[in-house]
């Protein structure tokens, strides 16, 4: 198994321009998570989806899109770049039990300038 | 969701036994107390969890206190490799949540 694998692993972007972080699992995990990482804190929750076709805002949601068409991709859209949301994305899966351990994929670092 | 506090960071000298403590006095009998590391520049990864007996596994031990308001995660030898950020997680299994919510956690230094 791969796990959770995730591209790009760094991206620079101008403000005001559009991308698409993509996140996929191979462990037909029900659950996927997006979440943020600014330095020196936490990770903050985006967005997650329980399921293919069910997504639901976290913590800190505003400029991000997602969308689950498939249980194995999670994609995570920024709309219009700001740089505010320069900071490392870490995509994450887990299955529905809630003793499941949850896996993380290796993050993107995005910069926007 | 019911909050964990953990100390910001702590140090340990190599090879010694490392006790890293996690407050949560709020706690739900269905919360299970969640621990995991992020090891520098790469995602978090699982260490241990439990729910009201001691758990041991083949990376740590994690001790819950009987009243369930505190735990503690037991490295017995700690090792250049450990120095991480450690979270203590509170998840509750009864209320279909799955996201997992991260404080700051400790920032784990390790002296050669």
């Amino acid at each position: 198994n791969a796990g959770v694998t995730q591209t790009p692993k760094f991206q620079v972007l101008k403000t005001g321009q559009s991308m698409t972080l993509q996140c996929a699992q191979d462990m037909n995990h029900e659950y996927m998570s997006w979440y943020r990482q600014d330095p020196g804190m936490g990770l903050r929750l985006i967005h997650y989806s329980v399921g293919a076709g069910i997504t639901d805002q976290g913590e800190v949601p505003n400029g991000y899109n997602v969308s689950r068409s498939t249980t194995e991709d999670f994609p995570l859209r920024l709309l219009s770049a700001a740089p505010s949301q320069t900071s490392v994305y870490f995509c994450a899966s887990r299955s529905r039990r809630s003793t499941d351990t949850q896996y993380f994929g290796p993050g993107t670092r995005l910069t926007v300038l | 969701d019911a909050k964990t506090t953990q100390p910001n960071s702590m140090e340990s000298n190599e090879e010694e036994p490392v006790h890293l403590p996690c407050n949560h006095s709020t706690i739900s009998g269905t919360d299970y107390i969640h621990w995991y590391r992020q090891l520098p520049s790469q995602g978090p990864e699982y260490v241990i969890h439990g729910l009201t007996s001691n758990v041991n596994n083949r990376m740590a031990s994690l001790a819950i206190a009987e009243d369930r308001k505190s735990s503690t995660l037991i490295l017995h030898r700690a090792t250049l490799r450990d120095a991480a950020v450690y979270y203590c997680i509170l998840l509750d299994s009864g209320a279909g949540s799955y996201q997992l919510t991260f404080g700051k956690g400790t920032k784990l230094s390790v002296i050669p």
